[in-house]
């Protein structure tokens, strides 16, 4: 089937500590993984994605990193902030164009 | 460049009626993609829209319907309403030409079923 699966539920680190989501796919022809970062109230935004033909992308604090063959992806945010403190959500993009989500992971960023 | 606006953004229904949302894609965006969100339950993929056709669809069943229309807006409805359907309803629009590319979502129309 397809799924995606994504840990921890919830997370607390402390400010300037790192935080790392990992998540799971069952599809092995998957070939875009975006990351959606949601605050409260407000919509879900995109703020990384990785395609399948790349190992690990960078963007400033933020990096995502790719393990085609355990199938799996995480996202690792360095030097966290208090701003930083949303949902988080997994995604990938099957071949035949069906969306999956994670079921997010709540960080907490304790100033 | 005008956002992806969704209509109504709350609403309030009985068990059993039925319910119509409506989005709007930003200008140029020909997919139109739908998700329910539940405290737990993250974002549960509804069914995608593409140039007015069905392009893919989740694990729903038959009451969760959509249409796309050719200036690309989409509605979907929800029949025979139940408790479970209460939930945050989210539109999100994409060029679509490609099946990758940003999801920009709308501010999503909160459903609540008494």
């Amino acid at each position: 089937g397809e799924n995606v699966e994504q840990h921890p539920s919830t997370l607390s680190v402390q400010e300037g500590d790192s935080a790392v989501i990992k998540c799971t796919y069952s599809d092995s022809a998957s070939n875009y993984f975006p990351w959606y970062k949601q605050e409260l109230g407000k919509r879900p935004q995109l703020i990384i994605d990785i395609r399948s033909n790349v190992g690990e992308k960078k963007d400033q604090r933020i990096a995502v990193t790719l393990n085609k063959t355990a199938k799996h992806f995480s996202l690792h945010i360095t030097e966290t902030q208090p701003e930083d403190s949303a949902v988080y959500f997994c995604a990938a993009i099957w071949s035949n164009n069906d969306m999956r989500f994670g079921a997010g992971t709540r960080l907490t960023v304790k100033p | 460049k005008a956002g992806v606006t969704q209509t109504p953004r709350y609403l309030i229904k009985t068990r059993g009626q039925q319910v119509t949302l409506s989005c709007s894609p930003i200008s140029g965006h020909r997919s139109v993609s739908w998700y329910q969100q539940t405290p737990g339950q993250g974002l549960q993929f509804l069914f995608e829209y593409f140039s007015e056709t069905q392009r893919n669809k989740g694990n729903f069943p038959g009451r969760f319907s959509g249409r796309q229309f050719s200036n690309s807006r989409s509605e979907m409805n929800v029949s025979t309403l139940e408790l479970g359907d209460s939930a945050l309803y989210l539109c999100a629009s994409r060029s679509g030409l490609f099946n990758t590319g940003e999801l920009f979502f709308g501010e999503g129309s909160r459903l609540t079923v008494l």
